[in-house]
């Protein structure tokens, strides 16, 4: 079954703790990004990979860092998290980049609370 | 700036009832148009994928349509049902080199009340 799993699901943290969101794809696909959702606005884009060892900006990307070490993994890391930091987060990957023809998969979502 | 404009913000209908979701975009250059379901507390799943040819894709009971001139797509859901509950979402993407750039809508709330 196709799947994109995000771990942890629910997580209550403290202003500059650490913390590290994992996300693993089974689809053998290229591209994965990482995206938050808040209320009244729509998904903003964090972090982007096109591929092993390639990621890029998305719009909304300060206070974040990604790696991309292996294809199935895309971690999310939240160096010195800040209550502005709060949301719900996604992680996403498909085939490619967005075209016609490739699905956009999407994880279950973590829940972030930073006090 | 790209742009994706969905309406209405919210709706509630009644079950078995018909109802059609707006999405307005203004992203250049278009390449294709996506409908996502979206549970609350879960994530978007895709319904339909449009691209700039095509102006009618069904899903089940789901019917996207696409105007590429006006820019304008909607999602019309025939007899519903009380799992529609959900949040749709309308997400564009444009070319920007040998990479897509995705725009998402801040989503249609649906509920459907029996």
């Amino acid at each position: 079954e196709a799947q994109v799993t995000q771990n942890p699901r629910y997580l209550i943290t403290v202003t500059g703790k650490k913390l590290t969101v994992t996300c693993s794809q089974n689809m053998n696909h290229e591209y994965m990004s990482w995206y938050r959702q808040d209320p009244g606005l729509g998904l903003r884009q964090i972090y982007y990979s096109m591929n092993v060892e390639v990621t890029d900006k998305g719009d909304v990307p300060e206070g974040y860092k990604v790696s991309r070490k292996e294809k199935r993994n895309f971690p999310l890391i939240l160096e010195s998290p800040s209550p502005n930091q709060t949301s719900l987060y996604f992680c996403a990957s498909s085939l490619g980049t967005g075209g016609s023809g490739n699905t956009i998969y999407f994880g279950e979502g973590s829940w972030l609370t930073v006090v | 700036k790209n742009q994706v404009e969905q309406s209405p913000q919210s709706l509630i209908i009644l079950e078995g009832k018909n109802c059609t979701l707006q999405c307005n975009y203004t992203v250049s250059p278009f390449s294709n148009l996506r409908w996502y379901k979206q549970d609350t507390g879960r994530g978007p799943v895709s319904l339909t994928i449009m691209t700039f040819s095509e102006n009618t894709k069904s899903n089940g009971r789901y019917t996207a349509t696409l105007d590429a001139d006006t820019k304008q797509s909607s999602l019309h859901i025939t007899a519903s049902q009380l799992s529609d509950s959900a949040s749709y979402i309308c997400v564009v993407s444009a070319k920007s080199g040998g990479y897509q750039k995705v725009t998402f809508g801040t989503g249609t709330k649906l509920q459907v009340i029996p």
